[in-house]
Order: C-alpha cells, then structure tokens, then sequence
C-alpha cells in the first residue's frame, strides 16, 4: 500500500528563519513520483516540484529547495529565510506510473510571523 | 494560459439532494481527477477520467460519480448527498494520465450540506 506521512502538523517560525518540512513514503513501486503542494488560504493547490524515484539530485529553487534520500524514503523541503507570504499549508504527495492517482499527506500547516 | 476552472466556486445543498460540479482543464489536457478535502480525511482521491473514461476509482460509494466529454471538460455528480459530503471538491488536470504527470488544480468548490 501506499502511503505518505508528514508528522509534522503545524510549524510557526519567525520571518527570515529556516524551516524544513519533513515527509516520509511508503510504496512498493520500484517507478514513483513525490510531490510538494503548497495550500494557501485561498484554497487553490499550487504544484512546486516533481521528483521521480530514479533522480536523487537535490533541487534548489530561489529559496525553495528539496532534499531526496530513497535509503530512508524521505522528501524534505526547506524554506530559507522565511516570509510571511509562505504561509500556508504544505502537501507532499505520492504518485505511482500507472495512473495519475496521488496520495496526499496530511499536510503540513506553516505560519511565519512578522 | 487559463488554468483549470471549476463552477460553481460555492453551493450549499440538503440532505438527499443531488450535485453536478463542473470542471474544465487547462488547455490541451486530456486527464482530469478529481478530489475530496475534508479537515478530517484531509485529500482523498476520488477518480480520474482520461479519453471519456474512467482510468481510475478511489474508495467512495456509487453516489460520487463523473464523466468527461469529448472537449475534457469533466463533472461530478453526487447523489443522495449525506451530511459527510461537505467538503472542498478539487478538480486537477494534467497532459496525459499516469508517468507521473504533474497535476494542476483549480479552486475547488466548496460543497455545504445542510
């Protein structure tokens, strides 16, 4: 079965800080995609990044960048020097070959403060 | 580029009733799934329609029920609508189905039952 965990509930940092937001998967497919969502409170899902199980490369984006290890089925994001405007909801989120199913985690709730 | 649109953006309904929510993908994709979001169950797969037919089925009863037309364009329909049924429906497309397509979301509608 697949399955996707964020531990993490909610995190509140102060602006300019670093902050990870941690994500575990489970699956049995050797081909699989990870991905991050992020929910701000308009409520529109908004698509950060794709991941599939063959590239291990850590990815930088701007500020934005994701940290893959297969040996510990894990896909972390970290944001540094945080800005209120990242405030939302982040989803990591698990998608097999066959179809374009994808398993949601429970999200993550990120609130930075002024 | 429009992205994907859903109507209507609210809609309050009572016990028993049905619902038809409107989806229309982005430009030039041909798969449309379709999700539930509840505070509780958080993001649940619901299906996925790609060429008129559905490719994929999550675990819901017989009254959550889609269909695509020739242009992409998808429904959803719930019958019977049950208390539980309020939620925030996301409808999300993508080129093609599976391979780990990223999938694009619209605003969802955000269902209320009375």
């Amino acid at each position: 079965a697949q399955k996707v965990t964020q531990a993490q509930t909610e995190i509140s940092v102060v602006e300019k800080e670093d902050v990870t937001l941690d994500c575990v998967y489970e699956t049995r497919d050797t081909t699989y995609y990870l991905f991050w969502y992020k929910q701000p409170p308009s409520g529109e899902l908004v698509f950060l990044i794709r991941r599939n199980s063959f590239d291990e490369q850590n990815e930088i984006s701007g500020r934005y960048s994701w940290n893959f290890q297969k040996s510990t089925s894990s896909f972390n994001f970290t944001i540094t020097a945080s800005q209120v405007v990242d405030s939302a909801v982040y989803f990591c989120a698990l998608g097999g070959s066959s179809a374009s199913k994808i398993i949601f985690g429970s999200g993550t709730r990120l609130s930075i403060r002024p | 580029k429009a992205g994907v649109t859903q109507t209507p953006r609210y809609l309050i309904k009572t016990r028993g009733q049905q619902v038809t929510l409107s989806c229309s993908p982005i430009s030039g994709h041909r798969s449309v799934s379709w999700y539930q979001q509840t505070p509780g169950q958080g993001l649940q797969f619901l299906f996925e329609y790609f060429s008129e037919t559905q490719r994929n089925k999550g675990n819901f009863p017989g009254r959550f029920s889609g269909r695509q037309f020739s242009n992409s364009r998808s429904e959803m329909n719930v019958s019977t609508l049950e208390l539980g049924d309020s939620a925030l429906y996301l409808c999300a497309s993508s080129l093609t189905t599976g391979t780990g397509q990223p999938q694009h979301f619209g605003d969802g509608t955000r269902l209320s039952i009375l």
